[in-house]
């Protein structure tokens, strides 16, 4: 069993649509997560950022963390087609080493 | 403009040959970082450096050699005997390489075999 499990999608919604992206991981060590977005044939952008349990928001995204089920989520509001690409999710404990989710495929149809 | 470049974009690697990725950075991040990227799978680590002259294997180092002679530069080198060296490199740094400083990366280099 990996890590950190990651649905690879495709995910196609239409424009407007609320997305919601989802991690699940099993290292009880991790208290740092990433959500990075990559965009066909470039190195992966940091979205958002997050310590331990708990919400953040930053614009149309918010990044949702749920240590008791070791559960991460994205949320993107009011989605656009600009936002298609790949979502990885990255947690690390102490140690130095991102572990990284596969990757979810994200379409927004206009 | 700060950033991460990597050169060059794309790589051609043939038989029992060695090959450098570079990797270059203007943010003055002490701790530099080699992933790869294989289709369907998260990032793997091969090599990752805290600071200067120092650099530490990764989960899949072998068939790779690194090295961290100034601050800015962690050239990759793939190996002959890396036989599986196709895949998207990404070069990475951050600040510090405890656990709260995000990771940056650079646009990668796609290496295929000739």
């Amino acid at each position: 069993q990996k890590e950190v499990e990651q649905d690879p999608g495709p995910l196609s919604v239409p424009e407007g649509a609320i997305v919601s992206l989802n991690c699940t991981y099993s290292n009880s060590a991790f208290q740092y997560f990433m959500w990075y977005r990559q965009y066909s044939r470039k190195g992966p952008e940091l979205l958002m950022y997050t310590y331990s349990s708990g919400n953040k928001e930053d614009g149309r995204f918010t990044a949702q963390v749920d240590k008791s089920s070791k559960y991460i989520s994205l949320f993107i509001r009011d989605s656009q087609p600009s936002d298609s690409a790949t979502y990885l999710c990255a947690m690390r404990g102490s140690a130095r080493q991102l572990t990284f989710g596969s990757g979810t495929q994200l379409t927004v149809l206009p | 403009d700060g950033g991460i470049t990597q050169s060059p974009k794309y790589l051609f690697r043939k038989e029992g040959q060695n090959v450098t990725l570079s990797c270059e950075q203007n943010l003055n991040h002490d701790a530099m970082y080699w992933y790869r990227q294989d289709p369907g799978q998260g990032l793997r680590l091969i090599y990752y450096s805290q600071i200067v002259n120092d650099f530490q294997k990764g989960d899949i180092a072998e068939g790779y050699s690194v090295s961290r002679e100034k601050k800015e530069s962690f050239p990759l080198t793939v190996t002959s005997a890396q036989k599986n060296p196709t895949a998207f490199y990404l070069c990475a740094s951050s600040i510090m390489a405890s656990g709260n400083q995000p990771q940056h990366f650079g646009d990668g280099t796609r290496l295929s075999i000739l």
